[in-house]
């Protein structure tokens, strides 16, 4: 039971570069969130999904979209990269939406 | 918007010792819900209580408890008998419609 794991751990782009993020939750979580966390500033929420199929945003979603194709998946997508996408980006997944959330290990992004 | 503040940046605790961890919210609602988080040095983000409002009761996990004062919208973290293990970024963090964290406080454990 891998829990909630998040690909790739750590990633450099440049500028006006397009990545994708992908989580996977093994705990057949109908929920999953992306956030990104910055110094100094918590975790902020960018899109999340309630369930396979499903999407919405968040707090601060500019900049980035998502997909849900699959139940155990979430994919967090940059078109064109910004310096100001530079973060730590968490996804975690729950069973509900007022349930305790739980975390992947973080995926480090540098935007050059 | 609902906003979540916690106002001490950095804490310090002797081994053994009892700190507690301040963080009050603000919200319109009346059923929500109220997480800490602990973030070690690993990065990854751990569950350490969780508490819904409509229960009066303080939540307690082992060490870990909360003062939880609805009318004040405050809900500080105590942690007792601390351990060199408790040092990390400690986020409080509230929940209604989506989750809103607070910046976090570094805890500081001294052998």
């Amino acid at each position: 039971n891998a829990g909630v794991t998040q690909t790739p751990k750590f990633r450099v782009l440049k500028t006006g570069q397009s990545m994708t993020l992908l989580c996977a939750q093994d705990m057949n979580h109908e929920y999953m969130y992306w956030y990104r966390q910055d110094p100094g500033m918590g975790l902020r929420l960018i899109h999340y999904s309630v369930g396979e199929g499903t999407t919405a945003k968040g707090e601060v979603p500019d900049g980035y979209n998502v997909s849900r194709l699959k139940k155990q998946n979430f994919l967090l997508g940059l078109e064109s990269a910004a310096p100001s996408q530079t973060s730590v980006y968490f996804c975690a997944s729950s069973s509900g939406g007022h349930e305790t959330q739980y975390f992947g290990p973080g995926t480090r992004l540098l935007v050059l | 918007a609902q906003t979540v503040t916690q106002s001490q940046p950095e804490m310090s605790v002797q081994e053994a010792e009892t700190v507690t961890l301040s963080c009050t919210y603000d919200t319109s609602e009346s059923d929500y819900y109220l997480f800490w988080y602990k973030q070690p040095p690993s990065r990854q983000m751990i569950l350490v209580i969780r508490q819904e409002a409509y229960k009066q009761q303080n939540a307690t996990e082992n060490r870990f408890s909360v003062n939880f004062q609805k009318a004040a919208k405050s809900f500080s973290l105590k942690i007792s008998d601390s351990q060199l293990g408790d040092a990390a970024m400690y986020f409080c963090a509230y929940i209604y419609d989506d989750m809103r964290f607070g910046a976090g406080t570094r805890l500081t454990v001294k052998p």
